[in-house]
């Protein structure tokens, strides 16, 4: 089965330093997706940056990359130049084979709190 | 705008009432769910949907059942609320993924559910 595994609870980080988010998955396909969803306090989620396990560069999107390391099974989300907007929860998630490719597995969420 | 619609951003309901949580997208998307978040545990799949009248179970489906009569709208129901059913639950749809495409979700700004 794929599983998602965010080990931080929670992240501080002062306003215009850079934050990076862990992500590690497990799974035994070859073909998947990795996603970072950001979940401000309001709760609506919103997609933030995708990777394809068969791209060899690593995904940016503005402030946001994703730091693929396929042979570790990580995607970590960094966060460059942190503002205060930035405050809000944050999942990974990935799909495969295993999960009949159409749904997501999402991990349990990553708490960023932007200080001044 | 495209967007995915919850009809209730806060629902208060007494145990045992049926309850329906109601989802609409006007992306055409081919494919909806419902997932539930809790604190520490992330979000669940509940159920989803695939194509008009089709549904799968997800990950913790007991206690819930679903509909989908249009493909634009998809229906939760919780036939005999209980109190651990409080919870946040968001829909999201997504266009069919094939193996090598995105595949990434649109989600509803969620409904906040309380079972007392």
């Amino acid at each position: 089965a794929q599983k998602i595994t965010q080990t931080q609870p929670g992240m501080f980080v002062q306003e215009k330093e850079a934050v990076t988010l862990d992500c590690t998955y497990d799974t035994s396909d070859q073909s998947y997706g990795l996603f970072w969803y950001k979940q401000p306090s309001s709760g609506e989620m919103i997609f933030l940056i995708y990777q394809g396990s068969y791209d060899e560069q690593n995904a940016t999107e503005g402030r946001y990359s994703l730091n693929f390391q396929k042979a570790r099974k990580s995607a970590n989300l960094v966060i460059s130049a942190s503002q205060l907007g930035d405050s809000a929860m944050y999942f990974c998630a990935m799909r495969g084979l295993n999960t009949g490719f159409q749904k997501l597995v999402f991990g349990t969420g990553t708490r960023l709190l932007v200080s001044p | 705008d495209v967007k995915v619609t919850q009809s209730s951003r806060y629902l208060v309901k007494r145990t045992g009432e049926k309850v329906f949580l109601e989802c609409v997208q006007d992306m055409d998307h081919e494919n909806m769910f419902w997932y539930r978040q809790d604190p520490g545990l992330g979000l669940r799949l509940i159920y989803f949907s695939y194509d008009v009248k089709m549904k799968e179970k997800g990950d913790i489906p007991e206690g819930y059942s679903v509909s989908r009569e249009k493909k634009e709208r998809f229906s939760l129901i919780l036939e005999s609320a209980s109190t651990n059913q409080t919870s946040m639950y968001l829909c999201a749809s997504s266009l069919l993924a094939a193996m090598d495409s995105f595949g990434g979700y649109t989600f509803g700004s969620g409904t906040r559910l309380t079972v007392v």
